[in-house]
């Protein structure tokens, strides 16, 4: 069975700091990569996804994740977070075929000002 | 933009109860799914479908059954609620495996 481990439970990080969110994977067939969030009081909302070809992916507000396939890893990247930023990060993943995304169990991310 | 409905943000209910959680999706959708939320375990996947009248197990069906009568609506049953029951239920559709899922704002539900 897949199974997903984000390293991190909870990250507190200064306004331009930057920010690095460790993201592994268990699976040893091709698949599909995803980055959601979830801003307090809202609904998970897409930040970015990987599907194949170029294995760093630029996703929406400034986020980027790198596919290592290597490593089995899909770490998720910012140069330079804002106060806005805060939220909790989770990190998915699907076997190629029609199957159901497995979520890791997330990263809690505060910036302070 | 898609638009995922669950009929309820909160709930209360009692021990025993049966509990019907509504989901419903307007982009025409093949795939739905019913997850549950909790702190520090992250989402974990209850049961999903393929489409109308199909159904799958997910990692932890148990105490819960669904229903997909029609292709936009995937209803969450709670046979007879337990307190270990109480969480945050979130509904997803997606057209395709290759597409993200698409959450609903979520029915936190407490079971007394």
């Amino acid at each position: 069975a897949q199974s997903v481990s984000q390293h991190n439970h909870h990250v507190i990080l200064s306004e331009a700091a930057s920010l690095e969110l460790g993201c592994n994977y268990s699976y040893g067939g091709t698949v599909n990569l995803f980055w959601y969030v979830q801003y307090p009081g809202q609904h998970l909302q897409l930040l970015l996804k990987y599907f194949s070809g170029d294995p760093l992916v630029k996703g929406i507000k400034g986020f980027e994740a790198e596919f290592i396939k290597s490593k089995f890893s899909f770490n998720l990247r910012k140069p330079s977070v804002q106060w806005s930023d805060t939220a909790e990060y989770f990190c998915a993943v699907n076997a190629r075929g029609n199957t159901p995304l497995v979520f890791g169990k997330g990263t809690r991310l505060s910036v302070i000002a | 933009d898609v638009k995922v409905t669950q009929s309820s943000r909160y709930l209360v209910k009692r021990t025993g109860e049966k509990v019907f959680l509504e989901c419903v999706q307007d982009m025409d959708h093949e795939n739905m799914f019913w997850y549950r939320q909790d702190p520090g375990l992250g989402l974990r996947l209850i049961y999903f479908s393929y489409d109308v009248k199909m159904k799958e197990k997910g990692d932890i069906p148990e105490g819960y059954s669904v229903s997909r009568e029609k292709k936009e609506r995937f209803s969450l049953i709670l046979e007879s609620a337990s307190t270990n029951q109480t969480s945050m239920y979130l509904c997803a559709s997606r057209t395709g495996s290759h597409q993200p899922q698409h959450f609903g704002d979520g029915t936190r539900l407490s079971i007394l």
